[in-house]
């Protein structure tokens, strides 16, 4: 069965440190990858999205980038956090093709200081 | 992808049946329409999903009007663990990268 991680849990950075978030999914090949942010009481806002190894696509600009070095691992950066970057970061992937449901990861809560 | 409008909150009596409506006027002939939920510290999760016909499946049903312009998200019997936010979205076949775009959702409190 596939299943998806993703790592820390929660997060406290200061503002100008940098951030790597790590998500990997098993079970599953060639999955599109997710990467979303919801601020507190707000809806999920997706940040990026991949259809495969080395291709990023960036829905917002932002202090923030992506990569995904292996099919199976997408990885949420910034060389500089800003107050603004707090929030619940999500993962999640789907197969490709047709029209087959996301399934998301447990999220990681950053905070920054 | 079209927009979708739900009401912001609703409640409901455990052990109740819950009718969750959406909105979607603007909806092409190839949109599917999907719910998922999110609990609360948690990822969203999938619910169910549909094009024309109803659905039903281990979670819920989803009934949709014969003009498509909207459709109601039905919980056969409310449970304290359904007590979520629940997002109804539009998405087009040819969504390149199968993105979702997720509104604000609804509310569900489910009272004991």
């Amino acid at each position: 069965s596939q299943t998806i991680h993703q790592w820390p849990a929660t997060l406290v950075q200061p503002v100008g440190s940098p951030l790597s978030l790590e998500c990997t999914v098993e079970g599953t090949s060639n999955p599109n990858l997710y990467w979303y942010r919801q601020a507190a009481g707000r809806g999920l806002q997706l940040l990026f999205y991949s259809v495969g190894i080395g291709q990023i696509s960036s829905e917002v600009p932002q202090n923030l980038s992506a990569s995904r070095p292996q099919d199976r691992q997408f990885i949420l950066s910034s060389k500089k956090l800003l107050l603004s970057d707090s929030g619940f970061y999500l993962c999640a992937w789907v197969e490709q093709g047709g029209n087959q449901p996301q399934h998301f990861g447990d999220g990681t809560r950053l905070s920054i200081l | 992808d079209a927009k979708t409008t739900q009401p912001n909150s609703m409640e409901s009596n455990e052990e109740e049946p819950v009718h969750l409506p959406c909105n979607h006027s603007t909806i092409s002939g190839t949109d599917y329409i999907h719910w998922y939920r999110q609990l609360p510290s948690q990822g969203p999760e999938y619910v169910i999903h549909g094009l024309t016909s109803n659905v039903n499946n281990r979670m819920a049903s989803l009934a949709i009007a014969e003009d498509r312009k909207s459709s109601t998200l039905i919980l056969h019997r409310a449970t304290l663990r359904d007590a979520a936010v629940y997002y109804c979205i539009l998405r087009a076949p040819n969504n390149a990268g199968n993105m979702l775009t997720f509104g604000g959702g609804t509310r569900l409190m489910v009272k004991p």
